[in-house]
């Protein structure tokens, strides 16, 4: 059980551009899931805590109007890269937290990340 | 945004070698995570330690919540190929607005040398 899923898993897209990556949670829903950044050689970045059906809350430094989260569903959280440029080029990584009880654990299960490559 | 300080940055070991790896913090936690990434993957969860003091394992691993909640420590016994890859600790505050937010160490890379 928790099993969360991403796509695509990589995308190479011009500067200028707009990407959208998926964050599904395959068997539980998640009111909340969380998005992550990670460069390479490097940690995990907190970006956004994306809640269903309301406003997702972003860390210090990172821009609302250049990742776009929308949270539709408990099963579906997107983040859209608008305008990107080669600086965010980077791993995406989605999380998402299983509070049903059915997990032998009552964390955070990751996806397994989307490769961005902006030319 | 916050890291944790985890140490050692990367560790050379042979086959069948036990590790340890550790994680502070100048902040108090309430939960402390250790999470596993292999290459161009999303981390996996090990262990999860919820009580100061408390020590928890999960087959050949060990892990334990410090006392001072401001620590927590990995153990792995008789390591193996498989057990190659980075291990992040994490850890999730008292309550407050982030309740949920984790913050993550700066990784382990284990590396097995033939």
């Amino acid at each position: 059980g928790a099993v969360v899923s991403q796509h695509p898993s990589w995308v190479i897209c011009k500067s200028g551009t707009s990407v959208k990556i998926e964050c599904r949670s395959l068997d539980f829903q998640a009111t909340t899931m969380f998005w992550y950044r990670q460069f390479p050689k490097q940690s995990l970045m907190l970006m956004a805590t994306s809640n269903e059906g309301s406003k997702a809350t972003y860390e210090q430094g990172v821009e609302k109007d250049k990742f776009l989260i929308n949270h539709a569903s408990l099963t579906l959280s997107t983040l859209t890269v608008t305008s990107a440029h080669p600086e965010d080029s980077s791993f995406y990584i989605c999380s998402a937290r299983d509070t049903s009880g059915s997990s032998s654990y009552n964390e955070q299960f990751f996806g397994p990340g989307t490769r961005l490559t902006v030319l | 945004g916050q890291q944790l300080n985890q140490s050692p940055q990367s560790m050379f070991i042979q086959e069948g070698e036990d590790v340890s790896m550790n994680c502070t913090s100048s902040s108090i936690f309430n939960t402390w995570l250790w999470y596993k990434q292999d290459p161009g993957e999303g981390p996996v969860l090990l262990i999860a330690l919820y009580k100061a003091g408390e020590l928890t394992s999960n087959g050949r691993l060990t892990a334990q919540f410090g006392i001072t909640r401001k620590d927590s420590f990995l153990n792995i016994s008789a390591s193996i190929p498989s057990d190659v890859g980075i291990y992040f600790c994490a850890g999730r505050g008292p309550p407050q607005g982030g309740n949920e937010k984790l913050t993550f160490g700066t990784g382990t890379r284990l590396t097995i040398i033939p």
